[in-house]
């Protein structure tokens, strides 16, 4: 069964802060995603990876950088938080076959 | 660009066939249409994909007309736990980055 597991649950952080999200997916997946989902506003893509050291930007990276220095572990990083960062965060690792595992999300609150 | 839409909700009673549309009018050659459901606190998981015509699986049916502007999930008698928030995505990520499009999601309420 994939597991894609995400080191969080809740994160509160302040303003400027430099926040770090883990994600690791355990099934050797080539492709893993980082998403935020608002309120109205569905799932955005932030940042895709199909290799190691490799990324794509998503419809909405400003704000966020990514790392990938092993092929199971995808880092979201917020360099400075703000407030319209308060958001929930989801992982995603895919195969091949284009069908993406989610993680089960992190809820981060930026005060 | 793709751009999804979706009805926001829905309501159905148990037992009856529910059909979610989506609407995709800038859907590129590349494209595959995925559906996804959404349980509160969870992440989404996988319901079915396609690329044109029909698919069934286990849970449910997609309907992709040839123009491919828009797809159908067809749930078949649902009941209570399929009350769910579902997603459709058009895209493929092996284009260049920025292509994977969630609509944003219609609310599915079944009643007893």
């Amino acid at each position: 069964d994939v597991k894609v597991t995400q080191s969080s649950r809740y994160l509160v952080k302040r303003t400027g802060e430099k926040v770090f999200l883990e994600c690791v997916q355990d099934m050797d997946h080539e492709n893993m995603f980082w998403y935020r989902q608002d309120p109205g506003l569905g799932l955005r893509l932030i940042y895709f990876s199909y290799d190691v050291k490799m990324k794509e930007k998503g419809d909405i990276p400003e704000g966020y950088s990514v790392s990938r220095e092993k092929k199971e572990r995808f880092s979201l990083i917020l360099e400075s938080a703000s407030t319209n960062q308060t958001s929930m965060y989801l992982c995603a690792s895919s195969g091949t076959n284009n069908e993406q595992y989610f993680g089960p999300g992190t809820r981060l609150t930026v005060t | 660009l793709a751009k999804t839409t979706q009805p926001i909700s829905m309501d159905s009673y148990e037992g009856q066939e529910v059909n979610i549309t989506c609407s995709h009018n800038n859907i590129a050659t590349n494209d595959y249409i995925t559906w996804y459901q959404q349980f509160p606190s969870q992440g989404p998981r996988f319901i079915i994909q396609g690329y044109k015509t029909k698919v069934t699986n286990e849970v449910a049916s997609l309907f992709i007309p040839a123009d491919r502007k828009s797809s159908t999930l067809s749930l078949p008698r649902v009941s209570l736990s399929d009350t769910a928030v579902y997603y459709c995505l058009v895209g493929s990520f092996y284009n260049q980055g920025g292509k994977l499009i969630f609509g944003q999601g219609t609310e599915l309420s079944v009643k007893p």
